[in-house]
């Protein structure tokens, strides 16, 4: 089956500055990846995702990139703010795999 | 729509005892996964229903664990007798086709 692995599983970053979080996939089959946000306490909310006829998505401050060749997707935050401290999750959506999170902590 | 409803939001129940849990997907999506969070493990599939039908249950722990969806609008996941190992929270997700999942609340289970 589908095998989705997700780094850093921590990451810190200043205020202002920008965060990567990089996974990769197994399944070549897979076409759909959405990466969730979840905040303490609360439920995975999707805040982006890209299909596989796409390289690349941006959404204000949030992006995501695709390598379908490498089978590896990242998303990049800029100029990162305290309420984008959560952990995020990637996923693969061909077999509903999700990679193993991200806690991600904005340093003010 | 009151997106995804989830009952109990926290269920204390002993171990052996039986625990139903409950989900009310958005009306109109036609896919409807349950999923269990802990520390140790994140976020696994548990099952996933197309059309009230179960499409995938490999992600179900044991025989312990069952899940329904009688209807487009209810699904129940059971799970008889109930161990503390099973303690998580589940949460309920739906879609409409293969798009994005809206999750549910959650429900948070202990089982002492």
């Amino acid at each position: 089956g589908e095998n989705v692995e997700q780094h850093p599983s921590t990451l810190s970053v200043q205020e202002g500055d920008s965060a990567v979080i990089k996974c990769t996939y197994s399944d070549s089959a897979s076409n759909y990846f959405p990466w969730y946000k979840q905040e303490l306490g609360k439920r995975p909310q999707l805040i982006i995702d890209i299909r596989s006829n796409v390289g690349e998505k941006k959404d204000q401050r949030i992006a995501v990139t695709l390598n379908k060749t490498a089978k590896h997707f990242s998303l990049h935050i800029t100029e990162t703010q305290p309420e984008d401290s959560a952990v995020y999750f990637c996923a693969a959506h061909e077999k509903l795999t999700f990679g193993t999170g991200t806690r991600l902590t904005i340093i003010p | 729509d009151a997106g995804v409803i989830q009952s109990p939001r926290h269920e204390v129940t002993e171990m052996g005892q039986e625990v139903t849990l409950r989900c009310k997907p958005i009306s109109g999506h036609d896919y409807l996964f349950w999923y269990r969070q802990t520390m140790m493990r994140g976020l696994e599939l548990l099952i996933y229903f197309n059309n009230n039908v179960p499409i995938d249950d490999s992600g179900m722990p044991e025989d312990r664990f069952s899940a329904k969806m009688p209807n487009a609008s209810f699904s129940t996941l059971k799970i008889q007798p109930s161990e503390p190992r099973d303690s998580a929270v589940y949460f309920c997700a739906s879609s409409l086709t293969s798009g994005e999942q809206y999750f549910g609340p959650g429900t948070r289970l202990t089982v002492t």
